[in-house]
């Protein structure tokens, strides 16, 4: 079965860091890129960011210079390192799956995990 | 960044009726290899999203046959030719033919 478990979230205080992770299973990781989307409580989807199966790493102005995304295809593991967190950055985190071409998705973003949840508190 | 813009934001819909959303972006989705980067998605009640169209009118795997999506450009649409009860929930659309990634603001479709 194809499944993205996430982990890693939590409560952390303004400024804090946080680490998220994502193990994939199911299907062969190092084929796919492999994205970060997040949704605050009752609002849409955002995009966060994205890991090509070359490595490259892409983000949007939000979040740049403040998260890195990685993978390790060895261990079929996506991660999130996330830091000077603020309030706008409390979401559920979701890891999804692409098969992209030249970054680009070739047929959806067609699995998704079930999220982590990340609260930026005082 | 491509703006979607999607239309209505609320949908209330009768059981066997048909409904449509409407996605429109502030850049052509259409890349010169001639697809169009335009997916939707449905957000189910307590559920994460999931995949219904990609490449603007491709179903993905498992998705009824009365859902169809249509349009090129920048202009997009996504039919149900009758709404069921299990159809209720959020819907985006989401551009791909460029970084960042964006998302339609959502559909709401609820059962009158």
């Amino acid at each position: 079965e194809v499944q993205l478990v996430e982990s890693g979230g939590g409560l952390v205080q303004p400024g804090g860091s946080l680490r998220l992770s994502c193990a994939a299973s199911g299907f062969t990781f190092s084929s796919y890129d492999m994205h970060w989307v997040r949704q605050v409580k009752g609002k849409g989807l955002e995009w966060v960011s994205v890991v090509g199966t070359a490595l490259d790493a892409y983000y949007p102005d939000s979040v740049k210079g403040r998260f890195t995304v990685s993978r390790e295809n060895a261990k079929n593991s996506l991660y999130l390192q996330m830091n000077s967190l603020t309030v706008d950055d409390t979401a559920v985190y979701y890891c999804v799956r692409v098969q992209g071409e030249w970054l680009r998705p070739k047929s959806g973003m067609d699995v998704w995990g079930r999220g982590t949840t990340v609260t930026v508190s005082s | 960044d491509i703006v979607m813009t999607q239309s209505p934001l609320s949908l209330p819909v009768t059981p066997g009726e048909p409904a449509s959303i409407s996605c429109r972006s502030s850049q052509s989705l259409l890349h010169s290899n001639g697809k169009n980067y335009l997916d939707w998605y449905l957000q189910k009640p307590g559920q994460s999203p999931q995949l219904l169209i990609y490449l603007g009118s491709n179903r993905a795997s498992g998705v009824p046959d009365r859902f169809s999506g249509s349009g090129s450009g920048r202009d997009f649409t996504l039919k149900i030719s009758r709404v069921e009860a299990e159809d209720v929930g959020d819907y985006y659309c989401m551009q791909g033919v460029q970084i960042p990634y964006t998302f339609g603001q959502g559909t709401k479709l609820e059962i009158k």
